[in-house]
């Protein structure tokens, strides 16, 4: 089955500065890869996400990038600010048929210090 | 507005209990997903289904089992449970087809003791 591998496991930034995290998977066949940002005591909610067909997509300060050859995936968060703050979590699934699962990483908690 | 919900906010239960932990949504979403949520190991998924009585587990089936008789509700079930199953349980719901965003339940911890 599919496994997903997240590093780091908690970033400390300065307000201003970038983040960046970064996941790699196993299977081959996975096609969409979500990102997830949970705030303390909510629920994890969808920020971002890539299919397969795409190397990079933005979304104002948020950017996602893609080598389906190394089989990685990143997050890019620039110009980080406070509300930033929360645990984000990496996904990779093979959708299609009925292989609908959606397998996490273990999260990063970022801080971005004011 | 999706709306995933789960049953309960908070569950106490004792050692050897059969719990059942209920999610519902209203979106007509095929998959639904349960997850448990522990520190520093992420959301493990347990079971997911993607239509009514179709189940596949996923990484930590032991000690669950779940069900799907209507298209709208997912239920997880510890048929004996045990104080290692002291945890955040979260469920999620999406679209089958195409690549879509999964939406989650607000969660259920449910402690065991």
């Amino acid at each position: 089955g599919e496994n997903v591998e997240q590093h780091p496991s908690t970033l400390s930034v300065q307000e201003g500065d970038s983040a960046v995290i970064k996941c790699t998977y196993s299977d081959s066949a996975s096609n969409y890869f979500p990102w997830y940002k949970q705030e303390l005591g909510k629920r994890p909610q969808l920020i971002i996400d890539i299919r397969s067909n795409v190397g990079e997509k933005k979304d104002q300060r948020i950017a996602v990038t893609l080598n389906k050859t190394a089989k990685h995936f990143s997050l890019h968060i620039t110009e980080t600010q406070p509300e930033d703050s929360a645990v984000y979590f990496c996904a990779a699934s093979n959708r299609g048929g009925s292989q609908g699962n959606l397998i996490f990483g273990k999260g990063t908690k970022l801080s971005v210090k004011p | 507005d999706v709306k995933v919900t789960q049953s309960s906010r908070y569950l106490v239960k004792r050692t050897g209990e059969k719990v059942f932990l209920e999610c519902v949504q209203d979106m007509d979403h095929e998959n639904m997903f349960w997850y448990r949520q522990d520190p520093g190991l992420g959301l493990r998924l347990i079971y997911f289904s993607y239509d009514v009585k179709m189940k596949e587990k996923g990484d930590i089936p032991e000690g669950y089992s779940v069900s799907r008789e209507k298209k709208e509700r997912f239920s997880l079930i510890l048929e004996s449970a045990s104080t290692n199953q002291t945890s955040m349980y979260l469920c999620a719901s999406s679209l089958l087809s195409d690549n879509t965003e999964a939406f989650f339940g607000q969660g259920t911890r449910l402690t065991v003791v």
